[in-house]
Order: C-alpha cells, then structure tokens, then sequence
C-alpha cells in the first residue's frame, strides 16, 4: 500500500533563513506527488507538482526516485510563508484514484 | 466563481445518527473527491466520482456512502454515526478523474458526534 511520510509536525525557522521540508513516500507503481499548502484560515490549495518541475513562491521540489523523496526547499523563508504543508501522492488502479497525504508539517517562520 | 462549496459548515450528530454533507464543484468540474481529516492528520480518502459513477473508494466501511447528480454536486452519507467519525470532511473537485489533475478543496464540513 501507498504511504506518505512526513517526519516534522513542527518546523521553525528564522526569516531569511533555508527551509526544508521534508517527504518520504512508498509505492510500487509510478508516483505522482503534490505539495498542498494550507495558510490561516484558507482551504487547501496545490503549491506544486512534479511533473510541472515549476518554482512557486520560491518553492522547489525534486523528485529522487532511489530515495524516494521528495523534499520541499525554498532558499529564503518569508513570514507569509507560515502555514500547515502537505505532501500528497497520486496512486490509480485497484479501484482507488485519490489522494494519499502525510500528517503534515506546520511551517512557522519567525521575524 | 466561489470555488468548491460545502453545506453544512458544522454539524452535530448522536452516535447512531445519519447524516447527509453536500458539495458543490467548481463549475466545469466533473469529477467530485470525499476526504476525512481527523484533528492532527492530513486528509484521508473516501471516494472519488466521475460522471456519476464512483471512480475509487478509500478504506472506509461501507456505512460511509457518495453519490454524484446530473449537475455533478456530490452527497456523501455516513450512517449509524460513531464517536470516531467526527472530523472534518473536505470535498474536492477536479476537470477529470485520476491522479495528474488538480483537485480544488472546499472549506469543509466539520462533524462532531456526541
């Protein structure tokens, strides 16, 4: 079955500063993986996906497939940058396409 | 457009109840996902439909249930409701079914049985 890790419930870093979160996931089939956002008081939207290999609000990921990661870099925090952040895989076939997400990682980047 | 929207933005149910949440999809939108969210976890999916047909259903009991109309809102029914089944339940909807497509949230519906 599909997994998703994410091992920090809490990330604090300091304005300015290189953030990183992270995401381990297993699965046998070809992974598609997401990194949902979700800020105060908003619903859960995208910020990015693999395949689209796209920079968002200065937000990086990078599939590695032998390690079956994929981490979440932004060089510079910025306090707007606080929020609960999600990493999610698409899995299809045996009757499921959803979304498989991990426990989350609440990003707080402090002035 | 108001993007994905969900009715009721809260709900009180006794255990042993049944309760009907309703979603609206982004217009254009034919696909409709269920997810839970328990306190302190991320989503966990129920079901999936497309075109009014269920696409894919999570590891849920079958007291949990979802259909989609001609006009693609989506229902989703929990029956004999259990202490463990409060949480908030999140609908999405996408262009089309399956895993590449973004899917767009709604606000949530959060359910507490007492």
């Amino acid at each position: 079955a599909q997994r998703v890790t994410q091992p920090e419930k809490l990330l604090s870093v300091f304005k300015g500063a290189p953030v990183e979160l992270k995401c381990n996931y297993s699965y046998s089939g070809s992974p598609e993986l997401f990194w949902y956002v979700q800020y105060s008081r908003q619903r859960l939207q995208l910020l990015l996906r693999h395949i689209s290999r796209e920079s968002i609000k200065g937000f990086t990921a990078d599939l590695n497939k032998g390690e079956t990661s994929f981490h979440l870099k932004k060089p510079f925090a910025q306090e707007e940058d606080s929020a609960m952040y999600y990493c999610a895989l698409a899995y299809s076939g045996g009757g499921a396409d959803g979304l498989t997400f991990g426990k989350g990682t609440h990003l707080i980047i402090q002035p | 457009d108001a993007g994905v929207t969900q009715s009721p933005t809260h709900l009180i149910k006794t255990r042993g109840q049944q309760v009907t949440l309703r979603c609206s999809p982004i217009s254009g939108h034919k696909s409709v996902s269920w997810y839970q969210q328990v306190l302190g976890q991320g989503p966990q999916f129920i079901f999936q439909y497309y075109e009014k047909e269920e696409r894919g259903r999570g590891n849920f009991p079958d007291r949990f249930s979802a259909r989609q109309f001609p006009n693609y809102s989506s229902e989703l029914n929990v029956n004999a409701l259990l202490l463990g089944d409060s949480a908030l339940y999140l609908c999405a909807s996408s262009v089309l079914a399956g895993g590449p497509y973004e899917q767009y949230f709604g606000p949530g519906t959060r359910l507490t049985v007492t």
